[in-house]
């Protein structure tokens, strides 16, 4: 595709619920990225898949937190049994390391926990 | 040692000065300096990179200063304009794998009219 996409863009949930947030990597990435980024904040890593390697998921938050990236191309984060201070924006960003370092974002989903 | 220091976190300038952002880095195994520009609701997007081969990278107004012995680089935007309001992240990366490219906590800009 043209860019990174994202699904949804906003997402409003009750706490104790799932919610499943999707990434779709440019066309031929090998890398992908997860990030959080609280309001006003920094961005906080969560998670690398690249290739067909095992995932980094050193930085996902607790066992709540979980990934996968299906036929090396679209990706989904899910949260379990949401908690409010899971709120924040979710980004994603692809590239492929062996053309270049740049990553390439999308437009993030909005995730707020009532 | 993979933290990103990013100074100031915020910065108020007329249009036409010359902001100035700053970071620092411990590992001396990095060797990609990216700086990303985000605006509100959007995701951020490259703006400029520098590897520590070179001491200066200029692409249009923006220009990034790179000192490798005290470890640190700036991002300069010289005629600034509103448009440029945004927040700027500094991220330095070794490999591009996982937690081996680190953002710093982002400067948020706002250029006066």
């Amino acid at each position: 595709g043209a860019g990174v996409s994202q699904s949804p863009s906003n997402k409003v949930t009750e706490k104790g619920k799932d919610v499943e947030l999707r990434c779709d990597p440019i066309s031929g990435h090998t890398a992908l990225y997860w990030y959080r980024q609280s309001l006003g904040q920094g961005l906080e890593f969560l998670i690398y898949f690249q290739g067909n390697s095992a995932p980094d998921k050193s930085g996902l938050p607790s066992d709540r937190f979980s990934a996968e990236r299906t036929g090396g191309s679209v990706s989904t984060l899910t949260i379990q049994r949401t908690q409010q201070e899971d709120s924040a924006v979710y980004l994603c960003a692809s590239n492929s390391p062996d053309l270049t370092d740049t990553q390439y974002f999308g437009p993030g989903t909005r995730l707020t926990v009532l | 040692q993979q933290q990103v220091k990013q100074s100031p976190q915020s910065l108020i300038v007329q249009k036409g000065g010359i902001p100035i952002i700053n970071c620092a880095y411990e590992n001396t195994a990095f060797d990609y300096f990216p700086w990303y520009q985000q605006f509100p609701g959007k995701g951020p997007a490259l703006l400029i990179a520098i590897r520590p081969d070179v001491s200066e990278k200029k692409e249009g107004r923006f220009t990034i200063s790179f000192n490798k012995s005290a470890k640190q680089f700036s991002l300069h935007i010289m005629d600034s304009q509103p448009g440029d309001s945004a927040t700027y992240f500094c991220a330095a990366s070794f490999g591009n794998y996982g937690q081996n490219f680190v953002f710093g906590p982002g400067t948020r800009l706002s250029v006066l009219p």
